[in-house]
């Protein structure tokens, strides 16, 4: 099955900074990876997600970028503001069909920390 | 919030008990996901359905059980065979024949002493 590992688990940086996290999968028919910011006390919720057929996203301050070759996708803050500050989750999925259909796979998770 | 509801908040066990989360939905999703959130672990999949009257296994279903007898509803029940059932519970729904984006309900936070 699809194993995914994000890096670092602990990211701190200053207001303005830029903030880069990591992940890696195993399974390369995975096709489509989506990131969920998970603030203190509430539920995940999704902030951009990127299929297979394109290498980049960009939603204002937030993208996501996408390496197929060596199966690893990156989200990338800029700007970053206090308001950043939460847990991000990165995911991967096998959308083979059959019952796999929208299984996803969670990394370990992030936490940013955005010091004012 | 509205969409994808979970009760209740916080529950509290005692040892060999089993208790059953309530999640529901009224997003019109046919696919349905329960999750465990430990610390530093992520979200681990314990059970999935994509369709009424049908659920898989997750990677972690040992000592969970469920039921999907409604497109609404996707309780799970924690068994008293679940050996550390004490974690953050999370109930989400998409659109099947994804992979869609899923909708996260607020969680069950279970304690059991």
């Amino acid at each position: 099955g699809e194993n995914v590992e994000q890096h670092p688990s602990t990211l701190s940086v200053q207001e303005g900074d830029s903030a880069v996290i990591k992940c890696t999968y195993s399974d390369s028919a995975s096709n489509y990876f989506p990131w969920y910011k998970q603030e203190l006390g509430k539920r995940p919720q999704l902030i951009i997600d990127i299929r297979s057929n394109v290498g980049e996203k960009k939603d204002q301050r937030i993208a996501v970028t996408l390496n197929k070759t060596a199966k690893h996708f990156s989200l990338h803050i800029t700007e970053t503001q206090p308001e950043d500050s939460a847990v991000y989750f990165c995911a991967g999925t096998n959308s083979a069909g059959g019952t796999s259909y929208g299984k996803l796979t969670f990394g370990q998770g992030t936490i940013l920390t955005v010091h004012p | 919030d509205g969409g994808i509801t979970q009760s209740p908040k916080y529950l509290f066990r005692k040892e060999g008990q089993n208790v059953t989360l309530s999640c529901e939905q009224n997003l019109n999703h046919d696919a349905m996901y329960w999750y465990r959130q430990d610390p530093g672990q992520g979200l681990r999949l314990i059970y999935y359905s994509q369709i009424v009257n049908d659920f898989q296994k997750g990677d972690i279903a040992e000592g969970y059980s469920v039921s999907r007898e409604k497109k609404e509803s996707f309780p799970l029940t924690v068994t008293s065979a679940q050996k550390n059932p004490t974690a953050f519970y999370l109930c989400a729904s998409s659109v099947a024949g994804g992979p869609y984006e899923q909708y996260f309900g607020p969680g069950t936070r279970l304690t059991v002493t």
